[in-house]
């Protein structure tokens, strides 16, 4: 199916267990980038890719890797879980975000007990 | 950095016209852009502005004015189906394709 995917969409992890979050698009899209969602918080950047190979750090990095060895993918993986961590993730692709804005996968809720 | 501040809610009546409100604090700017979260659901795209002026999009226009810093969505012809999270995001400095978020208006709209 076109479009952007992401898994799992619930997980529950205990604290200090490594996660990783899976972003998948089909379009072939050049930008690909991670937001955390919480109350009060709106989205929040983690990660962003503007190519394969190529990432760069967003607001709230810390506690967070990514990699991006292929266009189609870019997964998130919280290498030691917080209960801090407990949020809920989008991924995003775009073409051209000056232009066209960007697409949302539908997100992972994630907690961590 | 980057900043942006918009209104946390906003209530209307269904038919009546509402606009939210953004004004944002960045170095570097390349536009400013609108989306809209629906409860439990992944934020779409509404509308991005570059330039000065009003974009229009059905009942939806959205507003720049770069030497203010500010910006604002208009809905037109409330329906309920527009009860909705707005969010704000600036496209910031390196043209990187990477938007900073407001925290969001939440949009009631009442019958």
């Amino acid at each position: 199916d076109a479009g952007i995917t992401q898994s799992p969409r619930y997980k529950i992890t205990e604290t200090g267990r490594q996660v990783t979050l899976m972003c998948h698009q089909t379009w072939s899209h050049s930008y690909m980038f991670w937001y955390r969602q919480d109350l009060g918080h709106g989205l929040r950047l983690i990660y962003y890719s503007a190519a394969a190979d190529i990432t760069d750090k967003g607001e709230v990095p810390d506690g967070y890797v990514v990699s991006r060895s292929k266009t189609e993918n870019f997964p998130l993986t919280l290498e030691s879980a917080t209960r801090s961590q407990t949020s809920v993730y989008f991924c995003a692709s775009s073409a051209t975000p000056n232009t066209y804005g960007y697409t949302f996968g539908s997100g992972t809720r994630l907690t961590v007990v | 950095g980057q900043s942006l501040e918009q209104p946390s809610e906003v209530t209307a009546v269904e038919g009546a016209i509402v606009q939210i409100n953004c004004t944002y604090q960045t170095s570097g700017f390349y536009g400013l852009s609108w989306y809209q979260q629906h409860d439990g659901g992944a934020p779409t795209f509404l509308s991005y502005n570059a330039l000065d002026g009003l974009e229009e999009t059905g009942r939806f226009s959205s507003f720049l004015s770069r030497s203010d810093s500010y910006g604002y969505l208009l809905l037109q012809e409330l329906q309920m189906k527009d009860s909705a999270s707005y969010f704000c995001a600036v496209h910031g400095s390196g043209n990187t394709g990477k938007l900073i978020f407001g925290q969001g208006t939440t949009l009631q709209v009442k019958p």
